[in-house]
């Protein structure tokens, strides 16, 4: 499977856009980019999804370069409930599961 | 909106001891994935289910097995506990395994080994 790669944490101030980088050099030309966050004690959720174009959703904005090898989750104007762990998750039709790996712990300060 | 329902939301058990967690997913979902957090850690796959087959399969261990019933539900059985098992079970449920589907999260089951 295809791996990503993301900073540990990130910092960011309350009302101020967040920019969640993850790198996915390994990319195959079927994979999915997937956006996942946990908020504390509770199940992972579901954020946004992208193949090639960028994404737009109610939630968040998915960035993704020209050559796929990289992406960005946008989050327009960060609130306290966005802190949690972001997971950047590459999926193929192979299977259908989803490979957590480190992801990013993201603090919003008021 | 009906969500992915988990059953039971804790549960305490001795070593040795035997377990069912079971997961209801969004209705007309037909598939089902179980992953399993440890403390301080990311949730891991451990297996699948599509249309009631099993469709992949994690680090899961021996002593634990599951399936996934004509109504779609599933359970997972875990037998022979040990204090490592001790971690929240997430059930997720989409409507099939293509790669754009999205995965949705129930609230997890809290097992405590002692």
């Amino acid at each position: 499977d295809a791996k990503t790669t993301q900073p540990n944490s990130m910092e960011s101030n309350e009302e101020e856009p967040v920019h969640l980088p993850c790198n996915h050099s390994t990319i195959s030309g079927t994979d999915y980019i997937h956006w996942y966050r946990q908020l504390p004690s509770q199940g992972p959720e579901y954020v946004i999804h992208g193949l090639t174009s960028n994404v737009n959703n109610r939630m968040a904005s998915l960035a993704i370069a020209e050559d796929r090898k990289s992406s960005t989750l946008i989050l327009h104007r960060a609130t306290l409930r966005d802190a949690a762990v972001y997971y950047c998750i590459l999926r193929d039709d192979n299977t259908g599961k989803l490979i957590f790996g480190q992801g990013t712990t993201l603090q919003v300060k008021p | 909106a009906a969500g992915v329902i988990q059953s039971p939301r804790h549960l305490i058990k001795e070593k040795r001891e035997t377990a069912t967690l079971k997961c209801y997913p969004i209705p007309r979902h037909d598939t089902v994935y179980w992953y399993q957090q440890g403390p301080g850690q990311d949730p891991q796959f451990l297996i699948s289910f599509y249309e009631k087959m099993q469709s992949d399969k994690g680090s899961i261990p021996d002593r634990f097995s599951a399936q996934q019933f004509s109504d779609y539900h599933s359970e997972l059985n875990m037998s022979s506990l040990e204090l490592g098992d001790s971690a929240l079970y997430f059930c997720a449920s989409s409507l099939g395994l293509a790669a754009k589907n999205i995965q949705y999260f129930g609230a997890g089951t809290r097992l405590s080994v002692l």
